[in-house]
C-alpha cells in the first residue's frame, strides 16, 4: 500500500511569507507526528495528533507555527511570517497501534 | 535538555567489520527504544527496537543491546556493508499506552569504507 506522502517536496519562500506543508498519512493510522530537521541537527518534535484527542503542541517553537488534521487523516502544518531560521526539512510520520512510526520523504523548506 | 544523546556525529568503519553506534538517555521512564536509518532525501525508516524488559534484540545483521542501569544502548551491525552508509537515529519512548511521543537523538552518520 501507499506510504506517507508529503507535498511539496521542496519549497522556497521569501522571509515574511506564509507557507503550508501537507502530509497524507497511511490510511488507517490514527497517530500523526510532525518533526523538523535543521542542518546538522536531529529530529525535533513539533506536534502530535492522536485520534480525536487534543493535539500535543508542546514542540511548536513559536506561535507562528500551527497544524491541523482534518477528518483524522490529512494534516497541514502552517508557518506564518516565515523567518530564515525556519529553513529545515519538515518530516511527517504516522503510526497505528505499535511504536513504529512511518515517515514521509519530507518537505525541504528554504526561506530566503 | 537532550533526553536522548548520540555523542558521535559520525563514524567510519571498514566494509565487513562491525559497526557499533552508541546512544545514551537521561529519562529513566523510557521503556521502549528504537533505531531508525535515514538516507539522504528520504524519510527515516524503522530498523530495530527493544523493550526495556529485554537486554538484547537481534534481527539479521542488526543487534541492539540495552543496559538500563547505565541508561545506554547500542546498535551493532555485522558485517557492515556499503548500503549501511546512512544516518542512524536512536529514539526512545515512555508510557505503556504507546501514545506518548518518541524522542529522537541527533543521529550518527555511518560511513562504510570499501
Amino acid at each position: 500500500g501507499a506510504g506517507v506522502s508529503q507535498s511539496p517536496s521542496n519549497k522556497v519562500t521569501e522571509k515574511g511569507k506564509d507557507v503550508e506543508l501537507r502530509c497524507d498519512p497511511i490510511s488507517g493510522h490514527t497517530a500523526l507526528y510532525w518533526y523538523r530537521q535543521s542542518l546538522g541537527q536531529g529530529l525535533e518534535f513539533l506536534i502530535y495528533f492522536q485520534g480525536n484527542s487534543a493535539p500535543d503542541k508542546s514542540g511548536l517553537p513559536s506561535d507562528r507555527f500551527s497544524a491541523e488534521r482534518t477528518g483524522g487523516s490529512v494534516s497541514t502544518l502552517t508557518i506564518q511570517r516565515t523567518q530564515q531560521e525556519d529553513s529545515a526539512v519538515y518530516l511527517c510520520a504516522s503510526r497505528t497501534s505499535g511504536y513504529e512510526q512511518y515517515f514521509g520523504p519530507g518537505t525541504r523548506l528554504t526561506v530566503t | 535538555d537532550q533526553q536522548v544523546k548520540q555523542n558521535s556525529p559520525s563514524l567510519s568503519v571498514q566494509e565487513g567489520r562491525i559497526s557499533i553506534l552508541n546512544c545514551d538517555y537521561t529519562n529513566s521512564m523510557f521503556d521502549y527504544f528504537l533505531w531508525y536509518k535515514k538516507y539522504p532525501a528520504e524519510g527515516p525508516t524503522f530498523l530495530i527496537s527493544i523493550s526495556s524488559i529485554k537486554d538484547k534484540n537481534e534481527d539479521g545483521r542488526f543487534t541492539v543491546f540495552l543496559n538500563k542501569s547505565a541508561k545506554h544502548l547500542s546498535l551493532h551491525i555485522v558485517p557492515s556493508q556499503p548500503g549501511d552508509s546512512a544516518v542512524y537515529f536512536c529514539a526512545a519512548s515512555e508510557g505503556e499506552s504507546r501514545d506518548d511521543k518518541i524522542i529522537f537523538g541527533k543521529g550518527t552518520r555511518l560511513h562504510i569504507l570499501p
